[in-house]
Formats: C-alpha cells, sequence, structure tokens
C-alpha cells in the first residue's frame, strides 16, 4: 500500500503559489519522498525529490518537516498548464527501489 | 536520447489472444518497471528488474510475463487476455535506487474486448 496521504483534490488561483501537502508519518531514515506529476493519461512527469532537506529546482520546491512525516510541494506561480494530478511517493529502499503510487491530488489552476 | 520508448501506443486485443509490450530505454539503466494505470486511479507496479536477467514481481503480477535478457529491453508478455486487463502500461528506468529519478515512458493504450 502507498505510504503517503493526500487530499483528493485542490484549486489555485492562476499566478499565486500552488502548496500541495503530503503525510508520510511511517517513512523510514532512508527513504525518498518524490513527487510526479501526470497530465491527463500522459507519462508521470518527474518534479523533484528529497531526503531531509529542503529542494528546489526549476519546477518546485519541496519542504521537508523536520521529523520526516511530512511535505510540501510549492509550485511558486501556477499556471493553467500546471493542471494536473500530484502524486507525492515515498520510494521503497530495497525491492528495487520501487514507487508505490496513492491516490494523488488533482489540482485545477484557475483563470 | 530517445529515453523510454514503449510500443505499440494502442492495442485491441480480443479475450483469450497474447501479445508483447516492448520497452526500451537507451540511458544505459539497471532499474526497469512495469506499471498498469485503471480509469481514476494511480499507478500499480507489475514487476519490475534490478538488472539483465533479474526479475521480480510488484502488486499486481498475475495474467503478465517479464523477461530481461539485455539491459536495455525489457518486454511485457500478456498470455490469455481478460477483459480486466484492459488499461494504460506504462515503463519506466531509474539508473539506481535511493535518490535516482525514475524516468517513465508515454504509455501503452490496451483495450481488451
Amino acid at each position: 500500500d502507498a505510504k503517503t496521504t493526500q487530499p483528493t483534490s485542490m484549486d489555485c488561483a492562476e499566478g499565486r503559489a500552488a502548496n500541495l501537502p503530503c503525510n508520510h508519518s511511517t517513512i523510514s531514515g532512508n527513504e525518498y519522498v518524490y513527487w510526479y506529476r501526470q497530465i491527463h493519461s500522459q507519462g508521470p512527469q518527474y518534479i523533484i525529490h528529497g531526503l531531509k532537506n529542503n529542494e528546489t529546482n526549476e519546477m518546485a520546491s519541496l519542504i521537508i518537516t523536520e521529523d520526516r512525516k511530512s511535505s510540501t510541494l510549492i509550485l511558486p506561480h501556477a499556471t493553467l498548464r500546471d493542471t494536473a494530478v500530484y502524486y507525492c511517493i515515498v520510494r521503497v529502499a530495497g525491492q528495487g527501489g520501487k514507487l508505490i503510487f496513492g491516490q494523488g491530488t488533482e489540482l485545477s489552476v484557475k483563470p | 536520447n530517445a529515453g523510454v520508448t514503449q510500443t505499440p501506443k494502442f492495442r485491441i486485443l480480443k479475450i483469450g489472444q497474447s501479445m508483447t509490450l516492448q520497452c526500451t530505454q537507451d540511458m544505459n539503466h539497471n532499474y526497469m518497471y512495469w506499471y498498469r494505470q485503471d480509469p481514476g486511479m494511480g499507478l500499480k507496479l507489475i514487476y519490475y528488474s534490478v538488472g539483465a536477467g533479474i526479475t521480480d514481481k510488484g502488486e499486481v503480477p498475475n495474467g503478465y510475463n517479464v523477461s530481461r535478457s539485455t539491459t536495455e529491453d525489457f518486454p511485457l508478455r500478456l498470455e490469455l487476455a481478460a477483459p480486466s486487463q484492459t488499461s494504460v502500461y506504462f515503463c519506466a528506468s531509474s539508473p539506481g535506487q535511493a535518490g535516482n529519478t525514475i524516468y517513465f515512458g508515454e504509455g501503452s493504450w490496451l483495450t481488451v474486448v
């Protein structure tokens, strides 16, 4: 089973920051948090990942709490093209490092 | 650099037929995965491989077989297709485990009628 819990859906105004929360209270010390998104039924697109420190790249920022039990993905200036399903995933240590997907958060960016 | 390539993109099968979904990656990744995604659901892992000659079952392996004779290729075989196998199939690859990115293909849409 997925080791993460996310809200089913969220709305965000275009141009505003989108903050997507994720709970992963059973995460182990050597497991990473990954974020992917899926637009329509295209292949999942990698966004960002982290272990314990906050991370930032050209797409987004990832804020991980100090106890590592939750995290937040931040899209700083959401556009209509950011409308997608966002998956927060804890990558399993061992077992091929497989990703176990949950239901994700459906983000709707509105004009 | 094509990344992860899946063929075919679309296929209609009759019940009881068999077919192979092809997956090739040109990034020299050791780790490869097959997922399926039913409408409105998240992806579920079918099989994975950590290197040539090594495969293992995921969450939903029944009705499928895989092989990994080369680093580049990871074909998924459907034997005796059933309507429950109607789904979108995604292949993925990664250079390693913790801290490495997993790259996905664009998907193969399969309908069993």
